[in-house]
């Protein structure tokens, strides 16, 4: 298996412009996580999907951020309009969940390599 | 407010030595805690995990402890290498979400 898959890994753009962040989750998965990570924050936890469903969005900064998954193999995070204190590392992450008792290994996140944005 | 607290930022031990990152939480009632390991431009990769009935798990050099008294856990590398090298971040699953919250990391040196 490939692995979470991210794209772009980098991206720079200029304050005001629309960016759009893209992931493939493991096949299989049924649960998509999209994070930010900075110096200052930490790991973030942005949103969540399972089953394509957005479960919980507390964790969007705000209304500039919007995230979509429109099957199971793609998600989107978009960023309009950006801004400079939007610059991260997002990472998109993904797993499955049982039923009943986990098993070591089930409940375990699965890490794409990263975004690294820098909004200019 | 729920917090979860690493409380090093930086650990640098020699080689060979125990190395012992400590995690603490509060207001939390985590079904799971664990472990990751993060390089440098690189995405969290899972190291361990600890359920809340359970005191001690291994894996090979690894061992990490978990005491919902004291709200904390251990993450223990024996005999450590340069290879250790990385940043060690401790997660909790909370019985009411399904999503990990993670601390905000120890960055371990293992010096030659």
């Amino acid at each position: 298996d490939a692995g979470v898959i991210q794209s772009p890994r980098h991206e720079v753009t200029e304050m005001g412009q629309e960016v759009t962040l893209r992931c493939k989750p493991i096949s299989g998965h049924d649960y998509l996580f999209w994070y930010r990570q900075t110096m200052m924050r930490g790991l973030e936890l942005l949103i969540y999907f399972n089953n394509n469903v957005p479960i919980d969005d507390s964790g969007m900064p705000e209304d500039r951020f919007s995230a979509k998954m429109p099957n199971a193999s793609f998600s989107t995070l978009k960023i309009q309009p950006s801004e400079p204190r939007d610059s991260a590392v997002y990472f998109c992450a993904s797993t499955r969940l049982k039923r009943g008792l986990a098993v070591e290994g089930q409940e375990t996140q699965y890490f794409g390599p990263g975004t690294r944005l820098l909004v200019l | 407010s729920q917090k979860i607290e690493q409380n090093s930022e930086a650990l640098n031990i020699q080689e060979g030595k125990t190395a012992t990152l400590t995690c603490n939480y509060t207001n939390y009632s985590p079904a799971y805690l664990q472990w990751y390991r993060q390089d440098p431009g690189r995405g969290p990769v899972f190291l361990l995990l600890i359920r809340e009935n359970e005191k001690e798990k291994r894996k090979e050099r690894l061992k990490v402890t978990f005491d919902t008294t004291l709200k904390q856990s251990l993450f223990h590398i024996t005999a450590s290498q340069p290879a250790d090298s990385a940043t060690y971040l401790c997660a909790l699953m909370d019985t009411g979400r399904r999503a990990l919250t993670f601390g905000s990391g120890t960055r371990l040196q293992v010096q030659p």
